[in-house]
């Protein structure tokens, strides 16, 4: 099964700072990256597939990058509302696997 | 709009059966893979299995490969993940998701509101 590691666990941070969160695939997954985002009390939601292509509507301060094993997600310009767990996935093969995501609390 | 709807959930003892179910609408059911992602409590999301448009061909994880069967109903517009010999460690919220598949991407775009299920005795 290909792992995926994500870091860092948690982070805290203002309103208005850029935010940077890892993704490290145990092998290849060439771009077959999604990230999504888990808000207190609701399903998931889709932010990022294909490594670096965002899902219609949503804002553009939130951005992927990464390809072969080293992916990057980011906020920049953080909001209140961004105030979630971020998971990466692989879809390269099955069985598709979640990284164990990244807390992003507000300071 | 794009709904899917789960239910069938509940409190059963490790080894019994539950069967849930997904009810979808707002779109051609029979053109899009569906998957079933659980998350347990205060734990991250897992990806449990995966079904093909027309049902002919399944993906599970391991874990629960030969217990789960995942079948659908197109003309229901309907999923089902048939449950058997339920542990404790399958305890989770089951979110039935949509799969958008096309050419090389592959990514869950639409999610039900999802459904607890608790193994114990």
């Amino acid at each position: 099964d290909i792992v995926m590691t994500q870091s860092p666990t948690s982070m805290s941070r203002s309103v208005g700072d850029r935010v940077t969160m890892n993704c490290k695939a145990s092998q290849n997954v060439g771009s077959n990256v999604d990230w999504y985002q888990q808000k207190t009390g609701q399903s998931p939601k889709v932010l990022i597939y294909k490594a670096s292509n965002r899902y219609t509507g949503v804002p553009d301060r939130f951005t992927g990058n990464g390809s072969g094993t080293d992916f990057t997600f980011t906020i920049s310009n953080m909001q209140a509302e961004d105030l979630a767990v971020y998971y990466c996935m692989q879809s390269k093969s099955y069985p598709l696997t979640f990284g164990s995501g990244t807390k992003l609390e507000i300071k | 709009e794009v709904q899917l709807v789960e239910s069938g959930g509940g409190l059963v003892q490790p080894g019994r059966s539950l069967k849930l179910s997904c009810a979808a609408s707002g779109f051609t059911f029979s053109n899009y893979y569906m998957a079933w992602v659980r998350q347990a409590p205060t734990k991250g999301l897992e990806w449990v299995a995966s079904i093909s448009n027309g049902g002919t061909t399944t993906y599970y994880r391991d874990s629960v490969r030969g217990r789960f069967t995942f079948s659908r109903d197109n003309a229901k517009s309907t999923l089902y993940l048939q449950m058997d010999s339920l542990r404790s460690e399958d305890t989770a919220t089951y979110y039935c998701t949509r799969v958008y598949s096309m050419g090389i991407q592959y990514y869950f775009d639409y999610w039900g509101q999802g459904v607890m299920v608790t193994v114990s005795s």
